[in-house]
């Protein structure tokens, strides 16, 4: 089975703190997605990840930044939280299949962010 | 751009009563569509898809029929149990560039004993 893990399921930090949100899968998915979810606007895709050190901004990337090191880590970075940014973050991957515009993507159970 | 549009709820319903969540869509082109569910406590998983026009995608008692005409994806189920109880979230992607999801508002169900 496909495992998509979150280093937390819940976190509370200051605003100010440098907030770092990590998420691991086991299944050599080229493609990693980080999103947002929040009552009554569903989810929205903050950042996304085709390759190593390759990022794409989302639809609501503003004030936070990813990173790609490696094939099976995806790191959403908030650099000065702020309580705007309070809620469930998913990370989710999906394999790259030739000839296809959509593979399904797996996702990891959340983080839920509290930023006071 | 891409947009989907779900009904709001939650829905409430008793055990062994049916089940329809609508789903619209607008998008260019010919998008897949798809219903994630999410139970308490975890992430989405994928319930079902549908790739082109009046596919049926089904799952676990689950079915939505893709209907261009009237831009649709509503989730049917013929009786729902206490443990459907989650948020259903329809989707769809865009049948050109990367492959990026646009999700509707997502819909609780409710199902009591």
């Amino acid at each position: 089975d496909v495992k998509v893990t979150q280093s937390s399921r819940y976190l509370v930090k200051r605003t100010g703190e440098k907030v770092f949100l990590e998420c691991v899968q086991d299944m050599d998915h080229e493609n990693m997605f980080w999103y947002r979810q929040d009552p009554g606007l569903g989810l929205r895709l903050i950042y996304f990840s085709y390759d190593v050190k390759m990022k794409e901004k989302g639809d609501i990337p503003e004030g936070y930044s990813v990173s790609r090191e490696k094939k099976e880590r995806f790191s959403l970075i908030l650099e000065s939280a702020s309580t705007n940014q309070t809620s469930m973050y998913l990370c989710a991957s999906s394999s790259l299949l030739a000839g296809t515009t959509y593979n399904e993507q797996f996702f990891g159970p959340g983080t839920r962010l509290t930023v006071l | 751009g891409d947009s989907v549009t779900q009904m709001e709820g939650p829905v409430t319903l008793s055990e062994e009563a049916c089940l329809t969540i609508n789903c619209t869509y607008t998008a260019t082109g010919y998008p897949s569509l798809f219903w994630y569910v999410q139970y308490p406590g975890e992430g989405l998983q994928l319930l079902l898809k549908a790739t082109k026009a009046d596919d049926k995608g089904s799952n676990k008692g689950f079915e939505a029929t893709y209907r261009k005409e009237t831009t649709s994806f509503h989730l049917e189920k013929g009786s729902v149990q206490v443990s459907d109880s989650a948020v259903y979230f329809c989707a769809l992607s865009g049948n050109t560039g990367f492959q990026k999801l646009v999700f509707g508002t997502g819909t609780r169900l409710l199902v009591s004993p």
